[in-house]
Parts: structure tokens; sequence; C-alpha cells
């Protein structure tokens, strides 16, 4: 099974700073990779698709980039709304699998 | 407006069985694959089974091969997981989800979940 390797697990960030999670398969997948934020009680919300584009209503200070392995989420201003946890999802096979998530807390 | 609504949870002694469901609405139910994927409490998120839209092709996580079951009704608009010989690290909110683009878009569509529903709660403990 494909591995991902995300990291942080946590990181601490204060409002306005920008913020970078990456994602490492443990081979390559192209670009058949999503980022998803999670609320404490709620489900998974889908932010970015095929690594890079933006899903449909997702603020734009959102941004993915990467391909084949190594994989970049980019919040380029944080907000109040955007604490919560983040996780990568590699989609290249039936058989996904998720990192570990990163959890974004306020500085 | 795209509805996914799980049932089946509850707290189950280890070794039984329990059946999930996800009922579905608001969209073409049998264009789109469907997933389950679990979130034990405190933990990050889990692919457990994932099925094709006319159940052709079928995927377990190597934790749940050989003991869980995915299936569908396409004319009911329903996902189902029956789980056999359940264990304490199977306790977590199961959530279903629907993937992004329908079969017939093939290889220019995209495969990730882009809907979930709110999930159901499965306990294993005696």
């Amino acid at each position: 099974a494909i591995q991902m390797t995300q990291s942080p697990s946590s990181l601490s960030a204060s409002v306005g700073d920008r913020v970078t999670i990456t994602c490492r398969a443990s081979q390559g997948i192209r670009n058949d990779l999503g980022w998803y934020q999670q609320k404490p009680g709620k489900a998974p919300k889908l932010l970015i698709y095929a690594a890079s584009s933006l899903q449909s209503g997702v603020p734009s200070r959102f941004s993915g980039s990467g391909s084949g392995t190594d994989f970049t989420l980019t919040i380029s201003s944080l907000q109040p709304e955007d604490f919560a946890t983040y996780y990568c999802l590699q989609d290249y096979n039936y058989l996904w699998t998720f990192g570990q998530g990163t959890k974004v807390e306020i500085k | 407006e795209v509805q996914l609504v799980e049932s089946g949870g509850g707290l189950v002694q280890p070794g039984r069985s329990l059946r999930l469901s996800c009922a579905a609405s608001g969209f073409t139910f049998d264009d789109y694959a469907m997933h389950w994927v679990r979130q034990a409490p405190g933990k990050g998120l889990e692919w457990v089974s994932g099925i094709s839209w006319n159940s052709g092709s079928i995927g377990y996580a190597d934790s749940v091969k050989g003991r869980f079951t995915i299936s569908r009704d396409n004319a009911k608009n329903s996902l189902y997981l029956q789980m056999n010989s359940l264990r304490a690290e199977d306790t977590a909110l199961y959530y279903c989800a629907k993937v992004m683009s329908p079969y017939y878009y093939d290889s220019s569509g995209y495969y990730l979940p882009d809907y979930w529903g709110q999930g159901t709660l499965v306990t294993v403990s005696s």
C-alpha cells in the first residue's frame, strides 16, 4: 500500500501567517492527491483536488502544489476560521491512504 | 442538495457483527463510486473500503480485509458495510463519502470524495 507521510503533525501560527504543510508519498502518485480540512465534530471538507485545483467555494488563500511524490498545501494568510486539522489523501489507486494529519493551532 | 446519511452504528461486543447503511440523495447515486472512511476517537482519518458505481471494482484496507464487506443497492440509493468479527480497534466514527466525478468521466474525472455524511459511531467493547 502507498504510504503518505505528512508533516508537521502540528504547528502553532498567528492570524496572517503563511502556513505550509507537506505530504510525501512512498511511490509516485502523479497528481492524484487532495487536501482536506476538518474541524472538531465535523466531516472533512475538500479544499484541493488533483494536487493543485481549488475546490469550488474554497478561498483563494488555499493553494496546493506538487506532483509525483512531494506535495504541499499552503495557506497564504491564515484566518481565524482556518484553525483546524488538515489531511492529505492519495487516490492514485483504489486503495486510498490519508496522511496522519496536521493540527493548526493558534499561537 | 447532496445528502449522505449513515445509520446502523452502536455498541457491540468483540467478535460480533454490525451492518452500516448510508442513504444517498440529491445526486444520481448509480453514477458514482462510494467509499467508507473511519476515524477512531481523537485519531486521524482511515480509508476502509470503496466500491465502483456498478460494484465491479471493490477495495479494502488491509486492516479490515476478510472481515468487512462493502455493497450497494442502486435501486435503493444505498451503500452498506457489513462488519464481522469486530475488534476493539474498529471503534470509530464511520463516514460514507461520494467521489467527485461520475464513472463516465473515466480518466478525465476526479475520484476523491467531495461529499461526506456526518458519520455513525461504532463502539466495540465488552
